[in-house]
Order: structure tokens, then C-alpha cells, then sequence
């Protein structure tokens, strides 16, 4: 099955500055994978994905980075808003089943 | 966007009582929808695969009985909590995709909060 993880449970940034947030995967077969954020009571809500045979794509202020190589993916966004502040969610897997990491959460410092 | 919409938000229901939750594609066809539960400050945790026409798929420990899964149409399906207690108070998020498309964005639904005392 999939293990999909974070490396850092929470991330602090200064507001306008960038930031990366990092998850690993175990899967090697897994092939499509998303990034989304969640506020609190909230459900989750579609940043940006990507799939096995890309390794960059980018969206408004996002990119997500994918290096099958060392199964690990990234999330940056550039310059942040106090808006980006919520928990960010890696989700990875084949077909339709999404595997979902624990999470991290980004605080924009003013 | 395609929209998800999942009724009803919050709901508070006595133990030994049954609780349904819906989900609903909006504007899109959903042959497969996924419910999720999520613990504070936890990750997604994939319930079952609801297919519809068909019994749905549950993930290893979770009861079948006791979530019961109706996915009656294209656009609808529901999760029905039965006999609930204490412990399975939780946030409930379903998921859609579009049907026919492998490897697109799921749509989340905005979940409902369960709380049974």
C-alpha cells in the first residue's frame, strides 16, 4: 500500500516570503498525486497536482515539484499570504485512491 | 469549478441513534465517491469507495454494518452511521471525480462534523 508523509508537522513564514513544504511517498507505482490545503472546519480544497510522467507543473503562486527518483514531492508557494495559512495535505496514489500524508501547517507571520 | 456538496455540515445525534449524510455532485457525474473520516488535527483517512449500482468497497477495519453506503445515482451517495457512540464522532468528508476521467482532480465536499453524545 501507499505511506504518504510530511516532513515537518509545522512551517512559520514571513508573510511575502516563500515557502516549501516537502512530503516523501512509498509507493514507487503511485502516479498521480495532489496537493490540497485545508482551513479549520473546512474541507479539503484542490491546489494543484500533478502526474508520474511530469516533474514540474505550475500553477498561480504554486508549483509542485515531483522526483520519482527519491519519491519524494514539494509544494512552494511564492510569495506568501496571511490567506496561505491553513494545513497543507499531500495526497498520493494509482487509479482513483488517494493516500493522504499527516499534514503541515503553514502560519504566515504579518 | 465542479462543486461537491455534502449535507448536512454539523450534526449532533444521541448514541444508539443512526445519522445519514449526503453527498452530492453538483454540476458533474460521479460514478465513484469516497468518504473519508478525520480526527482533530489528524490526516484523511479513506473509509470506503462508493460505487455506484454496486456495493461499495470499505477499507480494511472499517464495518460495513455500521457505515452503510448508498450510492443510488450518478450524482448521490450516502453514508448512514448506524448505532452511534462517542467514538465515532468525527469530521465525515466525501469526495468526486468526474466519471470518465482517470487521474483528475477529486472534489471535496466541505464535510460534516458528527458528534454523538
Amino acid at each position: 500500500g501507499e505511506s504518504v508523509g510530511l516532513h515537518l508537522p509545522t512551517l512559520s513564514v514571513q508573510e511575502g516570503d516563500n515557502s516549501i513544504i516537502n512530503c516523501a511517498y512509498s509507493n514507487s507505482a503511485s502516479d498521480y498525486f495532489i496537493w490540497y490545503k485545508q482551513e479549520s472546519g473546512k474541507g479539503p480544497q484542490f491546489i494543484i497536482d500533478i502526474r508520474s510522467n511530469m516533474d514540474k507543473r505550475q500553477g498561480q503562486r504554486v508549483t509542485v515539484l515531483l522526483n520519482k527518483t527519491v519519491k519524494h514531492l514539494s509544494l512552494q508557494i511564492a510569495a506568501t499570504q496571511p490567506g496561505d495559512s491553513a494545513v497543507y495535505f499531500c495526497a498520493g496514489g494509482e487509479n482513483e485512491k488517494l493516500t493522504f500524508g499527516t499534514g503541515t501547517r503553514l502560519t504566515i507571520i504579518p | 469549478g465542479a462543486v461537491v456538496s455534502q449535507h448536512p455540515s454539523r450534526v449532533i445525534c444521541k448514541s444508539g441513534t443512526s445519522v445519514k449524510i449526503e453527498c452530492r455532485s453538483l454540476d458533474f457525474q460521479a460514478t465513484t465517491m469516497f468518504w473519508y473520516r478525520q480526527f482533530p488535527k489528524q490526516s484523511l483517512m479513506l473509509m470506503a469507495t462508493s460505487n455506484e449500482g454496486s456495493k461499495a468497497t470499505y477499507e480494511q477495519g472499517v464495518e460495513k454494518d455500521k457505515f452503510l453506503i448508498n450510492h443510488a445515482s450518478l450524482t448521490l451517495s450516502t453514508l448512514t452511521v448506524t448505532s452511534a457512540h462517542p467514538e465515532d464522532s468525527s469530521f465525515y468528508i466525501c469526495s468526486a471525480r468526474r466519471t470518465g476521467n482517470m487521474n483528475t482532480e477529486a472534489f471535496f465536499g466541505q464535510g460534516t462534523r458528527l458528534t454523538v453524545v
